[in-house]
């Protein structure tokens, strides 16, 4: 039973290109979430996606970065115009969906993508 | 920001039980305790979680308090592997919400 899984694991980008981190939830999952890490920092929450709807994007920079989870394939977290603060340990979490009657809303993290800029 | 409050740092011997505190005072109802942690700088590892009641699974205990304002995560016979930050979390589970992660506790396990 895989897990969340997250590719590339380590991304070097230079300053004004672009970034794109994928996700691949656990199987079954249908919820998505991106946190971001800096260095030396706790996670903060980015972005909450179900299958082609973002939910919450309250974390995300009001510039250049977005988020989607389509019908088929990965969740995409782009970056555009990278600068050198974006540099980072981005993590993806996934969930099953909401039920009252059970708890199934732990949210089970990825190994991250390390993306540096130079 | 977390609504927890934890020690920063913490060292336990190997072999010995590691007990880690959580602080929250203002948690609600619907709240439950989450429990994860990151070793290194590896993605958070999901331990354990509750509501008002203890919890045991193969990898910790959880115990939390009558009036639900704090809780101990108790790694039984710490191993140097256990070594990493461990972070306590609320969160409602009325609907898929975001974790809020505060700075956690670093334990170190010591041979």
């Amino acid at each position: 039973n895989a897990g969340v899984m997250q590719n590339p694991r380590h991304l070097v980008r230079r300053r004004g290109q672009e970034a794109r981190l994928r996700c691949s939830p656990m199987k079954g999952h249908s919820h998505v979430y991106w946190y971001r890490q800096l260095p030396e920092e706790g996670l903060k929450f980015m972005v909450y996606l179900q299958k082609e709807n973002i939910i919450d994007e309250s974390g995300m920079p009001k510039e250049r970065f977005s988020a989607e989870f389509p019908k088929e394939g990965p969740s995409i977290l782009r970056i555009q115009q990278v600068v050198r603060g974006d540099s980072a340990a981005y993590f993806c979490a996934s969930s099953l969906q909401t039920s009252r009657t059970t708890n199934q809303e732990t949210q089970y993290f990825g190994p991250g993508t390390r993306l540096l800029v130079l | 920001d977390a609504k927890t409050t934890q020690p920063t740092s913490m060292d336990c011997a190997e072999g010995r039980a590691a007990n880690l505190p959580c602080n929250h005072s203002t948690i609600s109802g619907n709240e439950y305790v989450y429990w994860y942690r990151q070793i290194h700088s590896q993605g958070p590892q999901y331990i354990i979680h509750g509501l008002k009641n203890n919890e045991t699974n193969e990898m910790a205990s959880l115990i939390i308090t009558e009036d639900r304002k704090s809780s101990t995560l108790i790694l039984p016979h710490a191993t140097l592997r256990d070594t990493a930050v461990y972070y306590c979390i609320v969160s409602v589970t009325s609907g898929n919400t975001p974790l809020v992660f505060g700075k956690g506790t670093r334990l170190s396990v010591i041979a």
